[in-house]
């Protein structure tokens, strides 16, 4: 079946630091691509999104590609902040599939 | 996008009662998901709840464990019947929303309902 694979975390980086969070996804069909993030307390909020090969989603600083011949997925982030620290968790799916969710990766940034 | 309205936000439980949360979504949908995220793990789909039939279950979920009601298009109910230790959760109410012609469409979610069963 459709499944979405992302590095274990947790994550702890320093203030202003280069972050990488590693996702691949099941190539079949042609799912959108999303990363959520869910800061402590709150639901999953929609990060970014990619609908096909080649396009590349960013908000505030985050971006990630859509790579089919690697099928993956990666998120990164030039300069962390403090109030980065969240659980991100990449997804496939949307329209006619239904949305799969990765197991989620827990970015701490210290100052 | 749409702005989904979940209660309780979190409540302590006794094992073998049962707790209704209710969703409620500021514009009309037609589908509504519901989810579980148990503790450090990841989302998994519990049902898809369409107005005027019954919800839709995924594999390992069943409707005596789960009632779901969808009376109208900006609502809907997960009960979480006999409950255990091992339904302490966080369940989450979702909609599907079109970004765009021809955009991805994107999940929405309410804050979720964390619910602890002693």
């Amino acid at each position: 079946g459709n499944s979405v694979t992302q590095m274990e975390g947790p994550v702890t980086l320093s203030e202003e630091a280069f972050l990488t969070i590693n996702c691949t996804y099941t190539a079949t069909g042609y799912p959108s691509l999303f990363w959520y993030v869910q800061y402590p307390g709150e639901g999953l909020q929609l990060l970014l999104k990619a609908t096909k090969a080649d396009d590349k989603g960013s908000n505030k600083g985050f971006e990630a590609t859509y790579r089919k011949e690697t099928t993956s997925f990666h998120l990164e982030k030039g300069s962390v902040q403090v109030s980065d620290s969240a659980v991100y968790f990449c997804a496939r799916g949307g329209g006619y599939q239904k949305v799969t969710f990765g197991t989620g990766t827990k970015l701490q940034v210290i100052p | 996008s749409a702005v989904i309205s979940q209660k309780p936000s979190r409540d302590i439980c006794q094992r073998g009662t049962s707790l209704t949360i209710q969703c409620q979504v500021d514009s009309q949908v037609t589908m509504m998901f519901w989810y579980r995220q148990q503790p450090g793990q990841s989302l998994t789909l519990i049902a898809t709840a369409n107005q005027g039939s019954e919800a839709t279950y995924e594999s390992g979920f069943v409707i005596d464990k789960f009632p779901i009601s969808r009376p109208n298009l900006t609502f809907s109910t997960l009960t979480v019947s006999n409950m255990s230790p091992e339904d302490s959760s966080i369940y989450l109410c979702s909609v599907e929303e079109s970004q765009s012609p021809g955009g991805a469409n994107v999940l929405t979610f309410g804050a979720g309902s964390r619910l602890t069963v002693l």
